[in-house]
């Protein structure tokens, strides 16, 4: 079993719409939890943090549930700039070296 | 931006050549992170540095290999390149080593081994 899985995608949505990506991760004694953004071959750019409480950013809204190892992010009124790819990032213990998913592709549609 | 600076951007070699990397971490960042991320996967964990040690290993094997300086530069190194080491390097700079510091990455390098 992977450390981190994540749902590739590719997901296609309108703008305006509202979506959520979702990831699990295996190691229970994991602290924390990031989302990163990705545009085409650059580097992966901090999103935001994840925590139990949840966190809200504007149209971005990022939980962890622990009990069900998962983390998620949702995105509301999705704009085209929002095409790109979302990483999960989950750290390895008490560290902060992480396992990243595979990445989730958006591309927003017009 | 980051502040993270890696060098050079792009690379080409052929297999069975050595290739060095750098990076230069944001000001006032102690640890560097090195990362592979292969075309369509996620960024996988090379290894670390923290003030000039190595602060834990990914599953790669020795053949990479990396250090990092008094000022907190570091340089990933890669023997005997074979085709499949062909992906976009990414160095990360953070605060200190333990959760929850976060990761901030450079523009990265992207090798390719032909």
């Amino acid at each position: 079993r992977k450390e981190v899985e994540q749902d590739p995608g590719p997901f296609n949505v309108p703008e305006g719409a509202t979506v959520a990506f979702n990831c699990t991760y295996s190691n229970s004694a994991s602290q924390s939890f990031f989302w990163y953004r990705q545009d085409c071959r650059k580097e992966p750019k901090l999103l935001m943090s994840v925590y139990s409480s949840g966190n809200e950013d504007g149209r971005f809204t990022a939980q962890l549930n622990r009990a069900s190892q998962y983390i998620s992010l949702l995105i509301r009124d999705s704009k085209l700039s929002d095409s790109a790819t979302y990483l999960c990032a989950v750290n390895m213990g008490t560290g902060n070296q992480f396992y990243f998913g595979t990445g989730t592709s958006l591309t927003v549609i017009p | 931006e980051t502040g993270v600076t890696q060098s050079p951007t792009h690379l080409i070699k052929t297999r069975g050549q050595q290739v060095t990397l750098r990076c230069s971490s944001q000001s006032g960042h102690n640890t560097v992170s090195w990362y592979q991320q292969a075309l369509g996967q996620g960024p996988q964990f090379i290894f670390q540095y923290y003030r000039e040690e190595e602060n834990g290993r990914g599953n790669f094997p020795p053949r990479f290999s990396g250090l990092q300086f008094p000022n907190y530069s570091s340089e990933l190194n890669v023997n005997a390149l074979e085709l499949d080491d062909s992906a976009l390097y990414l160095c990360a700079s953070s605060l200190g080593a333990s959760a929850p510091e976060k990761l901030f990455f450079g523009s990265g390098t992207q090798l390719s081994v032909l």
